[in-house]
């Protein structure tokens, strides 16, 4: 059985930092692209960041892009998500989802995603 | 950037009967190897999203029959032949053909 599991959520300040962990099981890691899905109160999910099996090439959303890293440890079954120079905007409950293809290229869709960390930014 | 347009915006439907569900895209989701990149999840009440409908037409591992996808290029639908209780929740179409991935604004489907 896939299993996700995130942490690392919790109340920032603006402009400050947080490293979002996913401990992947139940699958071969290394096989799938994943990614990160953010869900603001109340709103509709918002793509964030995927990154490929290999690690080899990543994406983001631009509300993002040189704020935010997407990792991840094979070795480890762990993604990340890195968040810098956080704000108030960035507030939401943060998914890791698992591609539902095995494609080594691309992004093709989330077949399983974890309960999610909420990220509160405020002073 | 690709957008989404589902309809309605709320569904009130009736157990054992059909219900159907709009997305419309601002370009077309069909790639040149025939797929449509475009996904259906439901995000049941407390619960995160959950996969329904993958590449357009493709029922996800352990969802029940009475859900279909159809539809291709631009225009896709989500049906339900026979609405349960246990339907009740935000549907939401996806695209993956493009970054940034994008989203439907959601169908929030509840019981009359």
């Amino acid at each position: 059985e896939v299993q996700l599991l995130e942490s690392g959520g919790g109340l920032v300040q603006p402009g400050g930092s947080l490293r979002l962990p996913c401990a992947a099981s139940g699958f071969t890691f290394s096989s799938y692209a994943m990614s990160w899905v953010r869900q603001a109160p109340g709103k509709g999910p918002e793509w964030v960041s995927s990154i490929l099996g290999s690690g080899s090439r990543t994406y983001y959303a631009d509300s993002v892009k040189g704020r935010f890293t997407i990792s991840r440890d094979n070795s480890k079954n762990t993604l990340y998500l890195q968040m810098n120079s956080l704000r108030a905007e960035d507030t939401a409950v943060y998914y890791c989802a698992k591609d539902h293809s095995p494609s080594p290229n691309g992004i093709w869709g989330f077949d399983s995603w974890g309960q999610g960390t909420l990220v509160t930014v405020s002073s | 950037e690709i957008v989404m347009t589902q309809s309605p915006l709320s569904l009130p439907v009736t157990p054992g009967e059909p219900a159907s569900i709009s997305c419309r895209s601002s370009q077309s989701l069909l790639r040149s190897d025939g797929y449509n990149f475009l996904d259906w999840y439901l995000q049941k009440p407390g619960q995160s999203p959950q996969l329904l409908i993958y590449l357009g037409s493709n029922r996800a591992s352990g969802v029940p029959d009475r859900f279909s996808g159809s539809g291709s290029g631009s225009d896709f639908t989500l049906e339900i032949s026979r609405v349960e209780a246990e339907d009740v929740g935000v549907y939401f179409c996806m695209q993956a053909l493009q970054i940034p991935l994008t989203f439907g604004g959601g169908t929030k489907v509840e019981i009359k």
